[in-house]
């Protein structure tokens, strides 16, 4: 089974600021994909950013940034001017892929609190 | 909103009795995957359907069962519960398999 490991579990950053997370995994795999979902207190589960491995170019949405590094089995996020918004847990998660029909179930990190301070 | 509909979103209740807990996908979507986040476990995977059938399963207790009906929505038994299935239950779904979950607001499951 693969698992992924997320250290520092909670962190602060001032707003404006940047803040990087790190991420650990373990496969034997080739073909996968890397997840951030963001857990703000709402609860609901959001997609930050993705990743598939096969690709070397790393995976930027708006303030978000990964880098991947495929043979460390490295996977951080960068978020960029952080915002109060930003405040959440956030979960790396691993997907294998085994095809668009069979098992995709996402193996997630423990998660890390990220707290923007105004 | 998310598009993927979870009722009820709290639920209390005893231990030893019985809850389903009810999913309806993204319009569109075929996969429903079922989570359990708690405490102590983190994110657990419990279950996956596609367009009606068992595709994987994962740390599901045999008290628990789930089923994906041909309107696509799916329910998620749980029996002779225990105060440590207290924890926040996730539906989430998907076009295909890989594709980006969309993930439900959650059922938040307290049992005393």
């Amino acid at each position: 089974a693969q698992t992924v490991t997320q250290s520092q579990p909670e962190m602060s950053v001032q707003e404006a600021e940047t803040v990087t997370l790190s991420c650990t995994y373990d496969t034997s795999e080739s073909n996968y994909y890397l997840f951030w979902y963001k857990q703000p207190p709402s609860r609901q589960m959001i997609l930050v950013i993705r990743q598939e491995a096969y690709k070397q170019q790393n995976a930027t949405e708006n303030r978000f940034s990964v880098n991947f590094q495929k043979a460390a089995k490295s996977f951080s996020l960068k978020i960029s001017d952080s915002q109060l918004g930003d405040t959440a847990m956030y979960f790396c998660a691993f997907m294998k892929l085994w095809g668009q029909y069979g098992n995709n179930r996402l193996a997630f990190g423990k998660g890390n609190q990220v707290v923007v301070i105004p | 909103d998310s598009g993927v509909t979870q009722t009820p979103k709290h639920l209390i209740t005893a231990t030893g009795q019985r809850v389903t807990l009810r999913c309806s996908p993204r319009s569109g979507d075929l996969s429903v995957y079922w989570y359990q986040q708690s405490l102590d476990q983190g994110l657990q995977f419990l279950i996956q359907y596609y367009n009606g059938e068992e595709r994987a399963k994962g740390n599901i207790l045999e008290r628990f069962s789930a089923q994906q009906f041909p309107d696509l929505h799916s329910e998620l038994n749980l029996s002779s519960l225990e105060l440590g299935d207290s924890a926040l239950y996730f539906c989430a779904s998907s076009v295909v398999g890989g594709a980006p979950y969309t993930f439900g607001s959650g059922t938040r499951l307290t049992v005393v």
